[in-house]
């Protein structure tokens, strides 16, 4: 069946560096995407959504960036801290238009 | 409260034991739905309500399971004679609207981790 996926399990990057977390999706009908950001222990945190009529969406410090043509979505995290250290997940609204279909996460380890 | 409230935070059930695992949703919010998380893995669709009406219960893996919202605020998921692979983390989310195709941030609890031995 049609899923959401992440290309990288695990990320490691240094503290300052800019982050770029990846995620692929095979359902074309899809039209709404969100990144959860989940700490140990804690419920999934919402980081920052796009609709598919846009390409590209700025948070604080994060970009979302949205290639329909490919079916993929990215993440971008700029000057990455310790508190980012997570896992992330990209999350696709599902065929019957409220349920999140959520990839499998990358895990992001900031260090010093 | 502030944030979606889940509990217990953590639950151990004997093999064949009933648990019941409580949600008590941000105020006002339309929309509630519950999830299921395995170690290393995403969150699993298990089922949605709108107000008190179940509307979605597709993703609940076994006749085992049953939700509820009678009064459209707290939920309580239901899991009859668990089994070893009900183990995982239980994630309730509500947002403030409901319906298809509403780009509403969902709200999640921290989780009620239920470990079957």
């Amino acid at each position: 069946g049609e899923s959401v996926g992440l290309h990288l399990p695990t990320l490691s990057v240094q503290e300052g560096d800019n982050s770029i977390i990846n995620c692929a999706y095979s359902n074309s009908a899809s039209d709404y995407f969100i990144w959860y950001k989940q700490e140990s222990g804690k419920g999934p945190q919402f980081i920052i959504d796009i609709r598919s009529n846009m390409d590209k969406r700025q948070g604080q410090r994060v970009t979302v960036l949205l290639n329909k043509t490919v079916k993929h979505l990215s993440l971008q995290i700029a000057a990455t801290q310790p508190g980012d250290s997570a896992v992330y997940f990209c999350a696709e609204r599902g065929p019957a238009g409220y349920a999140l279909n959520f990839g499998k996460g990358t895990s992001l380890l900031v260090t010093p | 409260g502030a944030g979606v409230s889940q509990s217990p935070r953590y639950k151990v059930a004997k093999r064949g034991q009933d648990v019941a695992l409580r949600c008590d949703p941000i105020s006002g919010h339309v929309s509630l739905f519950w999830y299921q998380q395995a170690l290393g893995q995403g969150p699993e669709f298990l089922t949605y309500f709108q107000n008190e009406a179940q509307l979605d219960k597709s993703g609940l893996p076994s006749d085992r399971f049953f939700a509820e919202r009678p009064e459209g605020s707290v939920s309580t998921l239901k899991i009859q004679r668990t089994q070893q692979e009900d183990s995982a983390v239980y994630l309730c989310a509500s947002s403030l609207f409901g319906g298809a195709h509403m780009n509403t941030e969902a709200f999640f609890g921290q989780g009620t981790r239920l470990t079957v031995v």
